[in-house]
């Protein structure tokens, strides 16, 4: 089992321009949860996917958006970067909703210039 | 806004040193209470995921113990070894049906051979 996996690894855009992030949820897992870990920060909740609809949100603008495919994966896609958007973006995935163990990926690391 | 604190910061401890370390989280609306261990260059990796008031668990030389009426769990790692090194995360899940994690900003333990 490869576990949680995410690509690219490392991403660097300039300001104005669009990203898409993928991750791959642990074989067997169909939830999907995305973070942002700022500099000095721990990870901030984005949104989280399950059964292909986003069932909740944090406090990020409509510029960050996502969605789930069929066999669990999803995308997380960033419109209109700026250059706070620079950070670790982290995908979780666990079982159903609820308070069940996530198991992280790696993450993606966005740079936007 | 949920708070969740986390103390020290940053520790730096001998090899064979005890510590522990402090996770505040609101004390209304609890679920769950996660802890995670994060090496540099690696996945957050699950330590524990409480939900009982009282609850203690242990892996190993790491323990966690939890108080959900006064908003605090605590971390403790026996007898500190270097691969101990890392950053130690706490996340509060507060509703028994979203999994949405709200994280501290991590303690970041070196220990020293």
């Amino acid at each position: 089992d490869a576990g949680v996996t995410q690509s690219p690894t490392h991403l660097i855009k300039t300001r104005g321009q669009q990203v898409t992030l993928r991750c791959s949820p642990k074989s067997g897992h169909d939830t999907v949860s995305w973070y942002q870990q700022a500099l000095g920060q721990g990870p901030q909740f984005i949104f989280q996917y399950y059964e292909e609809e986003e069932r909740q949100r944090g406090n990020f603008p409509d510029r960050f958006s996502g969605h789930q495919f069929p066999n669990y994966s999803s995308e997380l896609n960033v419109n209109a970067l700026l250059l706070g958007d620079s950070a670790l973006y982290l995908c979780a995935s666990s079982f159903g909703l609820g308070g069940n163990e996530q198991f992280f990926g790696p993450g993606t690391r966005l740079t936007v210039l | 806004i949920l708070n969740v604190e986390q103390s020290p910061q940053s520790l730096h401890v001998q090899e064979g040193d005890s510590t522990n370390f402090t996770c505040s989280f609101p004390s209304s609306n609890f679920y769950a209470l996660h802890w995670y261990r994060w090496e540099t260059a690696k996945s957050p990796e699950a330590l524990f995921v409480m939900t009982l008031n009282g609850d203690e668990k242990k892996k190993g030389r790491i323990s966690a113990t939890l108080n959900t009426k006064e908003g605090y769990s605590y971390l403790y790692i026996k007898g500190s070894q270097p691969e101990d090194s890392a950053t130690y995360l706490c996340a509060f899940d507060g509703s028994s049906n979203t999994g949405k994690l709200i994280f501290g900003q991590g303690t970041t333990l070196q220990v020293k051979p």
